[in-house]
């Protein structure tokens, strides 16, 4: 079965470094998120992304956060400056045309010190 | 703008007993709404949805959730709780047409006793 594989599970950054979590949505897919989760605290909606561009992006999603689907198969999520506050699980997601449930990957744990 | 409410965030029921997890949506226009299921250091996996039709829908693992549009809920149960059940559990809601973000609730915690 088809699934969203998302790397590296975990990350460990100092404050102020760039970091770029990296998804592969499923192949026929064309819709794709991404999503936050502070530990202890629901999931939330950061950005989605459609035909190369944006379709919508939370208040979290500011200057700092960025996306891209560089070839056919990867979407990325790059945090230009990482703050402490950032440390949270980040999930990808990707919805096929027509379809109504978004695929989740298992999430990159990301660690900022 | 929508939201969802889920009431009580930790839950705890014996082997064998009814679940019961409770979700209430707010949404200004018809809303599609969702099960996702966490287990312990793991991603979210899709339980059951509902979208339009049938107003009791069947998921996987034996669980099912009916939606009630007068009582703006969507309340998740299964007949006999297993102990591969405890899990963190989110409802979620998105309106109507694809693509749209998913709203989650803040979740619910399911501890399985013997």
């Amino acid at each position: 079965e088809p699934e969203v594989t998302q790397t590296p599970s975990h990350q460990v950054t100092q404050m102020g470094q760039e970091v770029i979590l990296r998804c592969v949505p499923i192949s026929n897919h064309l819709y794709f998120y991404w999503y936050r989760q502070i530990l202890g605290q629901k999931v939330e909606f950061l950005v989605s992304f459609y035909n190369n561009e944006i379709s919508e992006k939370s208040e979290i999603f500011d200057d700092q956060f960025s996306v891209e689907r560089p070839d056919g198969s990867n979407f990325t999520l790059k945090i230009r400056s990482t703050k402490l506050e950032d440390s949270a699980m980040y999930f990808c997601a990707s919805i096929g045309v027509g379809a109504y449930e978004q695929y989740f990957g298992p999430g990159t744990r990301l660690t900022v010190t | 703008a929508q939201s969802v409410t889920q009431l009580g965030s930790h839950v705890s029921v014996s082997e064998g007993a009814l679940v019961l997890l409770r979700c209430n949506y707010s949404s200004s226009v018809p809303p599609y709404l969702f099960w996702y299921v966490q287990y312990p250091n793991q991603g979210l996996q899709l339980l059951l949805k509902y979208t339009t039709g049938a107003t009791l829908v069947k998921g996987i693992n034996g669980f099912e959730a009916e939606f009630k549009k007068s009582e703006t809920s969507f309340h998740l149960t299964k007949p006999s709780a297993h102990m591969s059940d405890a899990a963190e559990y989110f409802c979620a809601v998105t309106h109507t047409g694809t693509a749209s973000k998913l709203t989650f609730g803040t979740g619910t915690r399911l501890q399985v006793t013997l």
